[in-house]
């Protein structure tokens, strides 16, 4: 079954660097999402994603975030100055050919900000 | 965002038939109930989801009350690998986002 991949697995920063998160989704899939989840707390909904635009977002998600598609097959989250409270889980999902499908998650990448 | 609640844990023993509630007495005609999980360290895993009729797939059932005020998960034979944390999610038929609750915990014994 096909799979969505992220990398890294694991990310350790320090304070005001630049993080980027790349996700591979599934091939033939046109909907992308990024969650994060920080460590004991929900899964929260960042943003989503349908043909190269932001199609909805989160209060998170404000302007130090930023998604694109560069090459058409990975998804990349950027965090332009990592704050402490970036530090999460971070989920890339992905989802079929029409609004609503089935959203796949990716396994997650780990980010620790210092 | 329409609200869930779900109890925050269930034990069951391996092999046994485990239902999961969920009450979403605020649901709107065109809210579509989900189920997703999350195993431990991994992240969440399509369950099922359904909008008024009883649901079947390889891994669960969802039965959803007539008013759709409620509905409950059923799996129908616990494994050791069901242990994890289940989450009922409304989503409205103009959104594709998914608002996670805290869910309920699933332990399983052998």
């Amino acid at each position: 079954e096909p799979e969505v991949t992220q990398t890294p697995s694991h990310q350790v920063t320090q304070m005001g660097q630049e993080v980027i998160l790349r996700c591979v989704p599934i091939s033939n899939h046109l909907y992308f999402y990024w969650y994060r989840q920080i460590l004991g707390q929900k899964v929260e909904f960042l943003v989503s994603f349908y043909n190269n635009e932001i199609s909805e977002k989160s209060e998170i998600f404000d302007d130090q975030f930023s998604v694109e598609r560069p090459d058409g097959s990975n998804f990349t989250l950027k965090i332009r100055s990592t704050k402490l409270e970036d530090s999460a889980m971070y989920f890339c999902a992905a989802a079929g050919v029409r609004v609503g499908e089935t959203q796949y998650f990716g396994p997650g990448t780990r980010l620790l900000v210092l | 965002d329409a609200k869930t609640t779900q109890p925050n844990s269930m034990e069951s023993n391996e092999e046994e038939p485990v239902h999961l509630p969920c009450n979403h007495s605020t649901i709107s005609g065109t809210d579509y109930i989900h189920w997703y999980r999350q195993l431990p360290s991994q992240g969440p895993e399509y369950v099922i989801h359904g909008l008024t009729s009883n649901v079947n797939n390889r891994m669960a059932s969802l039965a959803i009350a007539e008013d759709r005020k409620s509905s409950t998960l059923i799996l129908h034979r616990a494994t050791l690998r069901d242990a994890a944390v289940y989450y009922c999610i409304l989503r409205s038929y103009n959104t594709d986002k998914l608002i996670f609750g805290t869910g309920t915990r699933l332990q399983v014994f052998p």
